[in-house]
C-alpha cells in the first residue's frame, strides 16, 4: 500500500457544483497534511494545511478522519478556475521529507 | 517579490553531457529540496538540504548531486545524464518548520 493514495479522477463537474475527493494515508502517526494545487505543467502551490480535525478557507474545506485515515477536500460552488490537479501531502516520520500523492484531476465544465 | 527561480526552464541534452540546473530563493529559507515529477509517479524527492553545507538524500538520489554553499542557492547537478532522467524537475524552499513549501516554476529536461 502506498503511503498516500488519491483517486486520480478525472472528476468532471459542472460550474457551481460541490465536489469532494479523498486522500488515504497509511501512517496512523501522521500529524499534519497539506493540499497543494497544481495547474497543468506548472508548480504546485499550497492550498490548505490541516493540523487537527480540519480547516476551512472560503469555498474550500479540508476534513481529517483519523479513525479511517483519510483526509478530504471539499470544494463548494466550483469555478472554472478550480480546474487543476490537487495533491495530498504529508510529512514522513523524520519530518524532513514528504509523501506526495499522485494527485486528483478536477475539470470544472461551463 | 518572494520567489524561487530555476534555470533553465527547458533543456534538451544528450546522454553523458554534464549539466547543472540552478535554483535560487530570496526568502531566506533554511530548507531547500529538489523533486522530479513523472506521469503516474507523482513528485519524488531527489535531495534536500536543511541549511548551508547540510544535504541529504531523498527517495531517488541516484545519478544526481547537489551542493549548498550559500543559503539562497541549491543547484542540481547531473554528472552523466541518461534518458531515464528525462523528467520535470522542481526546486522548493521552506522555512525551518517546513510547513509550507514554495516551488520554483520547474525545469523540463529531456535527455536523448
Amino acid at each position: 500500500r502506498k503511503e498516500v493514495e488519491q483517486d486520480p479522477g478525472p472528476f468532471n463537474v459542472p460550474e457551481g457544483a460541490t465536489v469532494a475527493f479523498n486522500c488515504t494515508y497509511s501512517n496512523s502517526a501522521s500529524q499534519s497534511f497539506f493540499w497543494y494545487r497544481q495547474d497543468c505543467r506548472k508548480e504546485p502551490k499550497l492550498l490548505m494545511s490541516v493540523y487537527s480535525s480540519g480547516n476551512e478557507d472560503g469555498r474550500f474545506t479540508a476534513q481529517l478522519n483519523r479513525a479511517s485515515q483519510y483526509i478530504s477536500l471539499l470544494i463548494r460552488d466550483s469555478k472554472l478556475s478550480d480546474s487543476a490537479t490537487y495533491l495530498c501531502v504529508t510529512p514522513k516520520d523524520t519530518g524532513n521529507q514528504f509523501y506526495f500523492g499522485t494527485g486528483t484531476s478536477l475539470t470544472v465544465i461551463p | 517579490e518572494a520567489q524561487v527561480t530555476q534555470n533553465p526552464r527547458y533543456l534538451i541534452t544528450v546522454t553523458g553531457k554534464k549539466l547543472t540546473v540552478t535554483c535560487s530563493q530570496n526568502m531566506n529559507h533554511e530548507y531547500m529540496s529538489w523533486y522530479r515529477q513523472d506521469p503516474g509517479l507523482g513528485l519524488r524527492q531527489i535531495y534536500y538540504s536543511m541549511n548551508v553545507e547540510v544535504t541529504d538524500k531523498g527517495d531517488v538520489p541516484e545519478g544526481y548531486k547537489v551542493s549548498r554553499k550559500e543559503k539562497r542557492n541549491f543547484p542540481l547537478i547531473l554528472e552523466s545524464p541518461s534518458p531515464n532522467q528525462t523528467s520535470l524537475y522542481f526546486c522548493a524552499s521552506s522555512q525551518w518548520d517546513i510547513r509550507t513549501q514554495y516551488f520554483g516554476p520547474g525545469t523540463r529536461l529531456t535527455v536523448l
